[in-house]
């Protein structure tokens, strides 16, 4: 079964500093894999998605990922942190076959200090 | 202009009550989920639809029941409420059912039981 792991629950970062948020992803295939945004008391946000193109993803907002199949991982960065980047973010995975159901991570809460 | 969209954002209720959401989308997907948020931000795939047809039933209570009109909404009954229903319901939408198809996500229900 595939699975996503989201290796910290909280990280905080002073604005203007970069941004790292660590998932390691479990599949026994090539994965469908996406990472999605949670303000507070909102809906969830596409950043962006990887499926099986180009290893290096850009999204939304300055954000990008890099698919690493030798590492099974798929962290999702940013250059500069804004105080509108605090949110929770979810790494998740589609499960293979044709439902596209959706494997979610626990969530990494970001903290932006000013 | 909304693209998926919810009723009511906010939802408090007796235990023992029946009560309903709605979902709406008009991206024109043949598909639409619902998912549950616990209070540790956790969500889980809960029903799936592709053109009214139930494709995902995950191992939830019976005293929930999706309807599916037709493509454009999804609605989500809920019998006999109970405390550990209390959760936050997010709607979504796809194009197909594809593992890359992105999912659109609705701004959620938040439902108290008291």
């Amino acid at each position: 079964a595939q699975s996503v792991t989201q290796l910290d629950s909280h990280v905080s970062v002073s604005e203007g500093t970069p941004v790292l948020l660590r998932c390691n992803y479990s599949s026994s295939y090539s994965p469908s894999l996406f990472w999605y945004v949670q303000h507070p008391n909102k809906g969830l946000q596409l950043l962006l998605k990887y499926t099986s193109a180009a290893t290096l993803v850009k999204g939304i907002n300055g954000f990008e990922a890099e698919f690493k199949k030798s590492e099974t991982s798929f962290h999702l960065t940013k250059p500069s942190a804004h105080m509108s980047d605090a949110a929770e973010y979810f790494c998740v995975v589609s499960e293979r076959g044709a439902t596209n159901k959706l494997i979610f991570g626990t969530g990494t809460l970001l903290a932006v200090q000013p | 202009d909304t693209a998926v969209s919810q009723t009511p954002k906010y939802l408090v209720t007796q235990m023992g009550n029946d009560k309903s959401i709605k979902c709406e989308q008009n991206l024109g997907h043949d598909t639409m989920y619902w998912y549950k948020q616990d209070s540790k931000k956790f969500l889980k795939i809960m029903f799936s639809y592709n053109n009214k047809e139930l494709i995902i039933n995950e191992t939830v209570p019976n005293r929930f029941s999706p309807k599916s009109p037709d493509k454009a909404h999804l609605n989500l009954h809920i019998n006999s409420l109970e405390l550990g229903d209390s959760a936050v319901y997010f709607c979504a939408s796809s194009q197909g059912t594809g593992a890359g198809d992105t999912q659109y996500f609705g701004p959620g229900t938040r439902l108290t039981v008291l």
